[in-house]
């Protein structure tokens, strides 16, 4: 089965800096990737995703790219402010229709210093 | 529209006993997902339901079960408790309309004793 592997665990970075994680998939049938978010004590929401058919994604201040040849795929944030601490989660599904398993990476901690 | 909803919130239970969470998804979506959520281990799949059949399941013990009903409401089962079931277990419903989004709710919190 698919297995998601995320880095780092945590991530300090000072406020206006840029934020980066991680993550690599196995299964190269994998080709939806969703970002959720999970704020302290509340429930994950997705925040961005990307489908296999595209390299990078935007919003706002958060952006998403995929290398499928490597399998890995990552968030960038920038101009991080405090309210972007939170856990992340990347995933990966092998199919964005349908009811297919969503596999998740382990989570990255991350912290915006003011 | 309501969202996911999760009851209870928090439990709180011994070794061996069992304990049963309820999720009710959002109205119209028919597909349930259960995870557990531990510290360090992250989103771990237990399994999925849609229109009463288990259509995915994770790596967990039989003790851990789950049925679906036929207004999409879901039950998730876990007999002969162990300390190292406490956690987290969220579940999460998903809809036609996106299918690749996880709408989750707010979670219960078991802890074992």
């Amino acid at each position: 089965g698919e297995n998601v592997e995320q880095h780092p665990s945590t991530l300090s970075v000072q406020e206006g800096d840029s934020a980066v994680i991680k993550c690599t998939y196995s299964d190269s049938a994998s080709n939806y990737f969703p970002w959720y978010k999970q704020e302290l004590g509340k429930r994950p929401q997705l925040i961005i995703d990307i489908r296999s058919n595209v390299g990078e994604k935007k919003d706002q201040r958060i952006a998403v790219t995929l290398n499928k040849t490597a399998k890995h795929f990552s968030l960038h944030i920038t101009e991080t402010q405090p309210e972007d601490s939170a856990v992340y989660f990347c995933a990966a599904s092998p199919n964005s229709g349908g009811y297919q398993k969503v596999t998740f990476g382990t989570g990255t901690k991350l912290q915006v210093i003011p | 529209k309501a969202g996911v909803t999760q009851t209870p919130r928090y439990l709180i239970k011994t070794r061996g006993q069992q304990v049963t969470l309820s999720c009710s998804p959002i109205s119209g979506h028919r597909s349930v997902s259960w995870y557990q959520q531990t510290p360090g281990q992250g989103l771990q799949f237990l399994f999925e339901y849609f229109s009463e059949t288990q259509r995915n399941k994770g790596n967990f013990p039989g003790r851990f079960s789950g049925r679906q009903f036929s207004n999409s409401r879901s039950e998730m089962n876990v007999s002969t408790l162990e300390l190292g079931d406490s956690a987290l277990y969220l579940c999460a419903s998903r809809g036609l309309e996106m299918p690749g989004e996880l709408f989750f709710g707010e979670g219960s919190r078991l802890t074992v004793l």
